[in-house]
């Protein structure tokens, strides 16, 4: 089964762009979670969909936004970059979005903002 | 709010043991995650407690006390590949977000 796929891998941006990351979860995986890691902050919860249903948000603002399709597939979207933006983006999937469900990672897109 | 805590970094010697330690304070529990992360690489499952106890498996072992909002992560026989990023997460009141901690660098000196 393939793993948790994430693109681009690597991403440069200017202050004010906008940018689109995608994440394919595992094949069967109804549930996609979004996190920011930055040096020292850990990981940083953005949002989760399930089955194209946002059902969770993070305490991040409205620049950071995202969607889910039928197929499960997932987009998030960053608006009017700033500096603080750059960070590492990763991507999780888990099947069911149960208690018990355990979280597999993509490899996560790396975000720079100069 | 809140709160996960763990150690920022660690060193022990290969062949060794190490003991990583969690508290958290969190408004509900629905179960403790460890996962673990390599330099560039992203965070992979370790193991998950919602009981009290030690779950073992292999060179590691994962324990919970939830009275005491309290967990560790047991690495035996340390090898070199060990040395990574532990980080540990925690269900709390909602079944969907994960709370995590900064995570607990582990460097293992031969």
């Amino acid at each position: 089964k393939a793993g948790v796929t994430q693109t681009p891998r690597y991403l440069i941006k200017t202050r004010g762009q906008q940018v689109t990351l995608s994440c394919s979860p595992i094949s069967g995986h109804r549930s996609v979670s979004w996190y920011q890691q930055t040096p020292g902050q850990g990981l940083q919860f953005l949002f989760e969909y399930f089955s194209e249903t946002q059902r969770n948000k993070g305490n991040f603002p409205g620049r950071f936004s995202g969607r889910q399709f039928s197929n499960s597939r997932s987009e998030m979207n960053v608006s009017t970059l700033e500096l603080g933006d750059s960070a590492l983006y990763l991507c999780a999937s888990r099947p069911r979005g149960e208690r018990g469900d355990e979280q597999f990672f993509g490899p996560g897109t790396r975000l720079t903002v100069l | 709010g809140q709160n996960i805590d763990q150690p920022t970094e660690m060193t022990a010697t290969e062949g060794a043991i190490v003991q990583i330690n969690c508290t958290y304070q969190t408004s509900g529990f629905n179960g403790l995650f460890w996962y673990q992360q390599h330099a560039g690489e992203a965070p992979t499952f370790l193991s998950y407690n919602v009981l009290d106890g030690l779950e073992e498996k292999g060179r590691f072992s994962s324990f919970l006390s939830r009275s005491k909002g309290y967990s560790y992560l047991l690495l035996k026989e340390l090898q070199m590949k060990d040395s990574a990023s532990y980080l540990c997460a925690v269900r709390g009141d909602s079944n969907y977000q994960l709370i995590w901690g900064a995570g607990t660098k582990l460097i293992i000196k031969p």
